[in-house]
């Protein structure tokens, strides 16, 4: 069974102290893993799409990273408005989606 | 470019009555539409998706159902409300090989 499995479930930081969120899945044939931004009482906010193992793109202070069996979301310097959560989904085709329950992350001034 | 329109932004129902949520999309055509319901502590979960006018399909039985009367219209509905269909509902769209989705601003759904 296809499975997102996100860590930690929270996250604090202080400004400037870069930090990682990680995206374990199993899904049986990826076809693309996905980072969002969610703000409270807001829809997800498209980040990144990552297809293949070995793959990386970058944002401003975020970098997602991607192997056979994780992401990671790299968040460098960041600064309180990046405080939201961050949710990873996959994509195994026939559209259906499975996302992860999120990182929320809060970043201290 | 492309926006995603859903309404109500809240909403609050006794349980019993009917609901109709609505979600447009525009500046795209023959998008795929997707509604999920996001509960607290939980991954979004799957409701229904369409890849085009009048087909539905749906991923999880229940006291729900969806429709799409236009191209980029999406509307979900029910005919009694439960307590347990309180949560944020959100609805998405994805287009052509990319895969990824875009979310509306979601509709908060109490029922008492």
């Amino acid at each position: 069974e296809d499975q997102v499995t996100q860590s930690p479930e929270a996250l604090r930081l202080q400004e400037g102290e870069s930090s990682s969120l990680n995206c374990s899945y199993t899904v049986s044939g990826l076809r693309g893993l996905f980072w969002y931004r969610q703000d409270p009482g807001k829809g997800p906010e498209f980040l990144f799409t990552l297809y293949s193992a070995g793959e990386e793109k970058e944002k401003e202070r975020l970098k997602a990273t991607l192997t056979k069996k994780e992401s990671f979301l790299h968040i460098t310097a960041p600064k309180p408005e990046d405080s939201a959560t961050y949710l990873c989904a996959v994509y195994s085709g026939t559209y259906k989606y499975i996302f992860g329950t999120g990182t929320r992350l809060k970043v201290l001034a | 470019s492309q926006t995603i329109h859903q309404w109500p932004a809240t909403l609050v129902q006794p349980v019993g009555s009917p609901l109709s949520l609505e979600c447009t999309v525009e500046g795209t055509s023959n998008p795929n539409l997707y509604w999920y319901r996001q509960a607290a502590g939980r991954g979004l979960q799957l409701l229904f998706y369409s890849v085009g006018i009048g087909q539905i399909s749906s991923e999880v039985p229940q006291n729900l159902s969806a429709s799409r009367p236009q191209d980029r219209q999406f509307i979900l509905s029910s005919k009694k409300l439960l307590l347990s269909d309180s949560g944020f509902y959100l609805c998405a769209w994805s287009h052509g090989g990319s895969y990824e989705q875009y979310f509306g601003p979601g509709t908060r759904l109490t029922v008492t």
